[in-house]
């Protein structure tokens, strides 16, 4: 996952909106995704943005692309404990591989 | 309710042996990804499959480690020799080829 870039950890309180924040590098990637990784699971899709849109909303959770600098965003309103979990940010390249990065894990206190 | 299906979900074996993960992808995806997680490397791509054929296997120890597809059913991951290095969950996803990608649970494997 060396080539998507996210910070490690995120602690929140509940209530309160949390950003994760996450780098790619290939600006060819035609699709990014925010997976969501609970204790003892695999990885399951949260959303997903289109590289030719810069903002997709889904109730609590708003995603912002800025492909210039090859940013994503996932924002979560109103965080609550059930949103504690690891989140990774992904991206599928011209080649059509996924490759992840290392993962956020949000925590978030009562 | 289909789903990607991982056995054996955990795994205890002894340093040396081989181990074979296998994977059953959801009917009719064509591509298929094993990937390792642990908390040092986060996850990374071991192996990628589309239509069956290895398409990037560059994330694997190719030394020891080997990756395939023997029918569109089964993919399997296999270690030869195992090493403690080599513990961690190792997960199978499937997914079309523009689409997302589905998880299994996983195969918890710690080599002693």
């Amino acid at each position: 996952g060396e080539d998507v870039e996210q910070s490690l950890f995120l602690s929140v309180r509940e209530g309160d909106s949390s950003v994760i924040n996450c780098t790619y590098t290939d600006s060819s990637s035609t699709y990014l995704y925010w997976y969501k990784q609970e204790p003892g699971a695999g990885l399951q899709l949260l959303t997903y943005i289109f590289s030719n849109m810069d903002m997709k909303q889904d109730q609590r959770l708003t995603v912002l692309l800025n492909k210039k600098d090859k940013h994503l965003s996932l924002r979560i309103a109103d965080t609550q404990t059930g949103d504690s979990a690891i989140y990774f940010c992904a991206e599928k390249s011209g080649n059509n591989d996924m490759r992840f990065g290392a993962g956020t894990r949000l925590t978030v206190k009562p | 309710d289909a789903r990607v299906t991982q056995t054996p979900r955990h795994k205890v074996t002894e340093m040396g042996q081989e181990v074979t993960m296998r994977c059953q992808p959801i009917l009719g995806h064509n591509t298929v990804f094993w990937y390792r997680q642990t908390m040092m490397q986060g996850l990374e791509l071991l192996a990628y499959f589309r239509n069956r054929a290895p398409l990037d296997d560059s994330g694997m120890p190719k030394d020891r480690f080997s990756a395939e597809m023997p029918d569109a059913t089964l993919a399997t991951l296999k270690i030869q020799p195992s090493e403690p290095r080599d513990s961690a969950v190792y997960f199978c996803a499937s997914g079309l080829e523009l689409g997302t990608l589905f998880f299994g649970s996983g195969t918890q494997l710690s080599v002693l």
